[in-house]
């Protein structure tokens, strides 16, 4: 069935250093696809999005852009900050019709980020 | 403006009872969904509740219900519960027309003993 698979972690940089967090999908169509991020303590937040090919969604520092011939979405920033610890689930969205979404998590990569 | 609120947001029960999880959207949402997340897993979709009917639903046994009311608040309800049922239980809002953009709340976490 239709997927999300994303690079296992957990992940530990330095501050500073660049991040790539893989993430790839199976979908029968073209969904929209998310970077979603947990703080520790905090629900789940969106941290960006694209809705179609060649879209780079972008926020806080951090990119990811809709590869439709690899079906990719990976998520990267030049220079990650302490701050920045959390686990990061990718996502895609799945129609039913109408506007009726649901979306397909991956199991998520934790990050964690050293002075 | 108040985002997505659950309750509560930690409750303990035993193998065989039912438990009854509460969400109000985010204001000026019209449609919830619930997620179960298990320990170190992502999100995996329960429902979806749009103009209180039930109009999606995920992989999940008969014995998880919902139900929404006017106010487009929500509850997930889970019978007999099992071991397994053990989670974080996320709700999300959103408004439509989207393309699966949610705001979600910070879940309530189930212990099953």
């Amino acid at each position: 069935g239709d997927s999300v698979t994303q690079m296992e972690g957990p992940v530990t940089l330095s501050e500073e250093a660049f991040l790539t967090i893989n993430c790839t999908y199976t979908a029968t169509g073209y969904p929209s696809l998310f970077w979603y991020v947990q703080y520790p303590g905090e629900g789940l937040q969106l941290l960006l999005k694209a809705t179609k090919a060649d879209d780079k969604g972008s926020n806080k520092g951090f990119e990811a852009t809709y590869r439709k011939e690899t079906t990719s979405f990976h998520l990267e920033k030049g220079s990650v900050q302490v701050s920045d610890s959390a686990v990061y689930f990718c996502a895609r969205s799945e129609n039913s019709g109408g506007s009726n979404y649901k979306l397909t998590f991956g199991k998520g990569t934790l990050l964690t980020v050293n002075p | 403006d108040a985002g997505v609120t659950q309750s509560p947001t930690h409750l303990i029960k035993t193998r065989g009872q039912q438990v009854t999880l509460r969400c109000s959207p985010k204001s000026g949402h019209d449609t919830v969904s619930w997620y179960q997340q298990a320990l170190g897993q992502g999100p995996q979709f329960i429902f979806q509740y749009y103009e209180e009917e039930e109009r999606q639903r995920g992989n999940f046994p008969d014995r998880f219900s919902g139900h929404q009311f006017p106010n487009y608040s929500s509850e997930l309800n889970v019978n007999a519960l099992l071991l397994g049922d053990s989670a974080l239980y996320l709700c999300a809002s959103s408004l439509p027309p989207n393309t699966g953009e949610l705001f979600f709340g910070e879940g309530s976490r189930l212990t099953v003993l």
